[in-house]
């Protein structure tokens, strides 16, 4: 049973525009929430992260929002550049844990 | 060489073959990580090692053999592979077991090896 869900294979955006992905859970001891971006041929890396604490963490252009009772977080890039063509991962732990579990990702890509 | 380091980058093997993949973090972490990723599926957690300890094996079947030396090397021993093994297989590290530090930064990734298993 997949605890962390990606239900877009992948999203296409103008340059310039929001670029919004989206990642719903199942378990509600989650309670730490990571976004991982990935280039073709090199592994994810951190992009941004937020705490259950919270229901909005900002970075930049980069902020992802967490609905707690809708167990729904999502990655909002604005303005959306060419250089953010990748895929997106989303990651969720519970406390105590010392894994990540990942959704199956997000293929963004922004057209000039 | 910085970060996370990862050797082959692409491998084809036969299924009776035996073969090993390198990682190699130069971050001063404590924990690594095997990580698999097959087409169109979440990454999926192999094993956890802190300290040179195996802490997790997320029931990966015995032809998939870790070793972790040293806090800063760690290896995974494939032998009678099949065709199915055939992913991606991405190291990680950390600086401890899921450190929640004010940047959130947690696990580093390595470019990963391509595996293809004839």
């Amino acid at each position: 049973d997949q605890q962390v869900k990606q239900n877009s294979p992948s999203l296409s955006v103008q340059e310039g525009r929001i670029s919004i992905l989206n990642c719903d859970y199942t378990n509600s001891m989650f309670d730490y929430f990571l976004w991982y971006k990935k280039y073709p041929a090199e592994g994810p890396t951190f992009l941004i992260s937020i705490s259950s604490i919270k229901d909005k963490n900002e970075d930049g252009r980069f902020t992802v929002f967490l609905n707690k009772s809708a167990k729904h977080l999502s990655l909002h890039i604005v303005p959306s550049q060419p250089g953010d063509s990748a895929v997106y991962f989303c990651a969720a732990s519970a406390e105590g844990a010392q894994k990540l579990v990942f959704g199956q990702g997000t293929r963004l890509t922004i057209n000039p | 060489e910085t970060g996370v380091t990862q050797t082959p980058r692409h491998l084809v093997m036969g299924m009776t073959n035996k073969k090993s993949l390198k990682c190699e973090q130069h971050l001063g972490h404590n924990a690594m990580y095997w990580y698999k990723q097959s087409a169109k599926k979440p990454l999926e957690l192999m094993f956890v090692y802190n300290f040179k300890e195996q802490t997790e094996n997320n029931s990966v079947p015995s032809r998939f053999s870790p070793e972790c030396p040293n806090s800063s090397h760690l290896f995974l021993h494939l032998h009678t592979l099949q065709p199915e093994d055939s992913a991606l297989y991405l190291c990680a590290s950390s600086q401890g077991l899921f450190v929640r530090r004010a940047g959130g930064e947690t696990q580093y990734f390595g470019p990963g090896t391509r595996l293809l298993v004839l």
